[in-house]
């Protein structure tokens, strides 16, 4: 099983809704990440967040807004999503930012009518 | 222009016939190669870290090598249980601790087998 655990599984919404991914660990690490994944490509890296701080944005369109409310938790925001950001989304946490040891949640599944 | 690429795209073996994945990677400097493994529609799990040529790690029917340019996951007699996609990262010493993305996957051998 899993220690990173992110709700929902699935998620179906239309391009005007607002929506939310959450994210949350307790194996006490310190740096989290959203990871966005196309079915037969690698994970794609989108945000990180070290100590609570964002400290990595890989030129996200605005539409994804994503927030770190303690260390145990990581949220991604949607809105005004487009049919091409269907798409796994992954998070993973790690015990610190510059490792390459990931603890990867199972996804969420978002589809964007 | 760093670069990892892992070879074959797609490998079928029967249980119990042994065989070898393949991660080549361009960096400046390796700090790190990382094996992962992923089950369809799950999150990747990590399986193993290698720092430097030479070393070797192993869980149980999987075997890591790195050398200065590739590294090998070695599957020695398979079972349809490894059967899942496997993808290789690699950390470069220029971009650690910087504010780029701190991995560089490929985009992975799947592997099935069958019984």
């Amino acid at each position: 099983d899993t220690e990173v655990t992110q709700t929902p599984k699935h998620l179906v919404m239309g391009m005007t809704n607002k929506k939310s991914l959450k994210c949350e660990q307790h194996m006490g690490h310190r740096a989290m990440y959203w990871y966005k994944q196309k079915a037969k490509k690698p994970p794609e890296l989108m945000f990180v967040y070290s100590y609570e701080k964002l400290s990595i944005n890989e030129s996200v369109p605005s539409r994804f807004s994503p927030e770190c409310p303690n260390s145990s938790l990581l949220n991604l925001h949607l809105h005004a999503l487009q049919p091409e950001d269907s798409a796994l989304y992954l998070c993973a946490s790690s015990r610190g930012q510059n490792t390459g040891e990931l603890f990867f949640g199972e996804g969420s599944r978002l589809t964007v009518l | 222009e760093d670069q990892v690429t892992q070879s074959p795209e797609a490998l079928r073996l029967q249980e119990g016939e042994s065989s070898s994945l393949n991660c080549s990677y361009t960096v400046s400097g390796l700090r790190g190669l990382f094996w992962y493994r992923q089950d369809p529609g799950k999150g990747p799990e990590f399986l193993f870290t290698l720092y430097s040529a030479g070393e070797e790690k192993e869980k149980e029917r999987l075997k890591a090598t790195l050398t200065k340019k590739e590294s090998f996951l070695h599957i020695t007699a398979p079972k349809p249980e490894d059967s899942a996609t496997y993808l290789c990262a690699v950390q470069d010493y220029k971009l650690y601790g910087g504010s780029q993305g701190n991995l560089i996957f490929g985009k992975g051998t799947k592997l099935s087998v069958k019984p």
